[in-house]
């Protein structure tokens, strides 16, 4: 198994500028959550799904779109990018079990906004 | 509202010694699990020890474990024999039981461990 992808690993973006930054896992998960990552910082919740056709904001939300056709793949966009999205972005997900369902990670989306 | 405090920003520890890192945390919820991840310096979050709310002993998992002192609300990670491969930032993370709060985690603000041969 793959456990949970994420693609690109770095990209850099223009203010203004809009990308997806893909996710997906294997593990018929129903939870998928996007995190960012600021320097000297936890991470901290953007967006996330507890199933196909279901979404809701997290911490963060703002400046960020997300929606879930599949349980595999959860993209998140980025509408114009601006420098203060600059961070390190990560995709998790994990069974819907409560508070002991460990959350597995993707390696993560480095992304420079200039 | 949830909330984890790792007051040590940095910390070293001698190769081949144990090391405490600390966690606290706030919470209104009855049950709730408390995680640590170790993210080195390639970037990736690791899982490393979970403790339930409600679990009797501490959790351990090798030469981790988690001296959990609920009346405190600590959930400190001890890191036994440590290696160079332990350096690396540490997170505290804590997700709740009920719908409202168990979708997500709450992070602390890590704390970067170096092991010094």
């Amino acid at each position: 198994n793959a456990g949970v992808t994420q693609t690109p690993k770095f990209q850099v973006l223009k203010t203004g500028q809009s990308m997806t930054l893909q996710c997906a896992q294997d593990m018929n998960h129903e939870y998928m959550s996007w995190y960012r990552q600021d320097p000297g910082m936890g991470l901290r919740l953007i967006h996330y799904s507890v199933g196909a056709g279901i979404t809701d904001q997290g911490e963060v939300p703002n400046g960020y779109n997300v929606s879930r056709s599949t349980t595999e793949d959860f993209p998140l966009r980025l509408l114009s990018a601006a420098p203060s999205q600059t961070s390190v972005y990560f995709c998790a997900s994990s069974y819907w079990g409560g508070a002991k369902s460990e959350q597995f990670f993707g390696p993560g989306t480095r992304l420079t906004v200039l | 509202a949830q909330k984890i405090t790792q007051t040590q920003p940095g910390m070293f520890v001698q190769e081949k010694e144990a090391v405490t890192l600390d966690c606290t945390y706030d919470t209104s919820d009855p049950s709730y699990g408390l995680f640590w991840y170790k993210q080195p310096s390639s970037g990736e979050m690791i899982f490393l020890i979970y403790q339930g709310s409600y679990d009797q002993q501490n959790a351990t998992e090798g030469r981790y474990s988690l001296n959990f002192q609920k009346a405190r609300k600590s959930a400190n990670l001890v890191i036994s024999a440590s290696q160079l491969g332990d350096s690396a930032m540490y997170f505290c993370a804590m997700r709740g039981q009920d719908m409202d709060s168990s979708y997500k985690l709450i992070f602390g603000s890590g704390t970067r461990l170096l092991v010094r041969p």
